[in-house]
């Protein structure tokens, strides 16, 4: 079945550690990509995307990630992470060949430590 | 960005009433609106699609007839939780997509409490 799969369930860092944060896809044929980032208490933000061209995508807040279409994967990155990072990150898959509906991984929890 | 509304932003209610969820596009005409949910620590699971104007598409195992979904208009769906039990509560999330855009605008999310 089409999924959208993100490696860690919870990732603990301390401040200005680099983060690289896992997503694969199962799709196939043309797809978006995002990623979200959900704030506590907050609603979803769009952190960046991808739907053609440069395959590395910068975002806002210092995010950047890179598709790689042969091994299906999204991943998210970050030079250096501010305790401000704290929070849910989900990865999103658009697929033209399954009616163009957002599919969300399950989410990775980063904590940050100051 | 684009804007989504969503209202209210939690809500509590007795068991075996109706509660109901609006969710505005502000500042474009939503032709498409998704509704999911989300519950505690986990991701967000698609309820139901709709199209402006047409019946929504419910995703297999949510009941179309608990979850009422309206979406009369490019501005406008609302998701009506009926006679909703204790496990119903969860958070409720929907998004929005103009024509010509695959992107999703995200409203910011109703926390529904059934007690």
């Amino acid at each position: 079945a089409q999924s959208v799969s993100q490696h860690n369930h919870h990732v603990i860092l301390s401040e200005a550690a680099s983060l690289e944060l896992g997503c694969n896809y199962s799709y196939g044929g043309t797809v978006n990509l995002f990623w979200y980032v959900q704030y506590p208490g907050q609603h979803l933000q769009l952190l960046l995307k991808y739907f053609s061209g440069d395959p590395l995508v910068k975002g806002i807040k210092g995010f950047e990630a890179e598709f790689i279409k042969s091994k299906f994967s999204f991943n998210l990155r970050k030079p250096s992470v501010q305790w401000s990072d704290t929070a849910e990150y989900f990865c999103a898959v658009t697929a033209y060949n399954y009616g163009q509906n957002f599919v969300f991984g399950p989410g990775t929890r980063l904590s940050v430590l100051p | 960005g684009a804007v989504v509304s969503q209202h209210p932003s939690w809500v509590i209610c007795k068991s075996g009433t109706s509660v109901k969820i609006e969710c505005r596009s502000l500042d474009f005409q939503a032709t498409t609106m998704f509704w999911y949910r989300q519950f505690p620590k986990q991701s967000l699971m698609l309820m139901a699609t709709s199209n402006e104007g047409s019946k929504a598409t419910y995703e297999q195992g949510v009941e179309k007839d608990k979850f009422l979904i309206n979406h009369a208009s490019l501005t406008l769906s609302t998701l009506t939780v009926t006679s909703a039990h204790p496990e119903d509560s969860s958070f409720y999330i929907c998004s929005a997509r103009d024509a010509g855009n695959t992107e999703a605008f995200f409203g910011q999310g109703t926390r529904l409490t059934v007690v």
